[in-house]
């Protein structure tokens, strides 16, 4: 059975920093790994789709690392802005989900 | 294309009515989700299907029923509705396959429903 956690739950930061969010999977057998934001109220919007047979994938000033085999993901934001607040989710190919780290940045 | 489509958006029901919520998607994807959100909550998978004809409980299956009788629809069904029930509803569908590489998975903008 495939669970999903991520580190750190939630993150309050200034504008500007770098940031890393990360997320792991129990079952490594996955296709493919997605990362989507959820703003409040609102539904899920994808942000990057890793395929299993990639190490990365960039979208602007967002980098999504996948390691298949030690079964995690990282999420990297770079210069973060108040925009980015919401909550980050990632889910292997079946959408199972993990409760997601929730990024406040302030001005 | 459309992506996926749910309604109703918004829904009060009362305890003990039963009502369906909707959800359509027109990218051929095989793999379909329902998912409840409580606030401040993380998702939870209510049920699942592979492909027509085929659906499977997720987390929280108590209280709702299922059908997948086409691969664009794949309804959710209350009986009996419970105040336990208010929550947002997500849909979802996905084509996970190792060929295809249009595998994203696409969500609803999801149904308010409260139950009085």
């Amino acid at each position: 059975k495939q669970e999903v956690t991520q580190i750190p739950a939630a993150l309050s930061v200034p504008e500007g920093e770098n940031l890393v969010l990360n997320c792991s999977f129990t079952d490594s057998a996955i296709y493919n790994l997605q990362w989507f934001r959820q703003d409040p109220g609102k539904g899920l919007t994808s942000l990057l789709l890793i395929q299993s047979s990639q190490r990365e994938q960039t979208s602007g000033r967002l980098n999504a690392s996948l390691d298949k085999s030690s079964g995690r993901s990282t999420l990297y934001i770079a210069a973060s802005q108040p925009g980015d607040s919401a909550t980050y989710l990632c889910a292997p190919d079946k959408l199972i989900f993990g409760t997601g780290t929730r990024l406040q940045v302030f001005p | 294309n459309a992506g996926v489509t749910q309604t109703p958006k918004f829904r009060i029901l009362k305890i003990g009515q039963s009502m369906t919520l909707q959800c359509t998607q027109d990218m051929n994807h095989n793999y379909m989700y329902w998912y409840r959100q409580d606030p401040g909550m993380g998702l939870k998978l209510i049920y699942y299907s592979v492909g027509a004809g085929i659906t499977d409980k997720g987390e929280v299956p108590n209280g709702y029923n299922v059908s997948r009788s086409t691969t664009e629809d794949f309804p959710l069904r209350l009986e009996l509705a419970a105040p336990s029930q208010t929550s947002v509803y997500f849909c979802a569908s996905s084509y996970p396959s190792r060929q295809r590489q249009d595998t994203e998975a696409f969500f609803g903008q999801g149904t308010r429903l409260t139950v009085v």
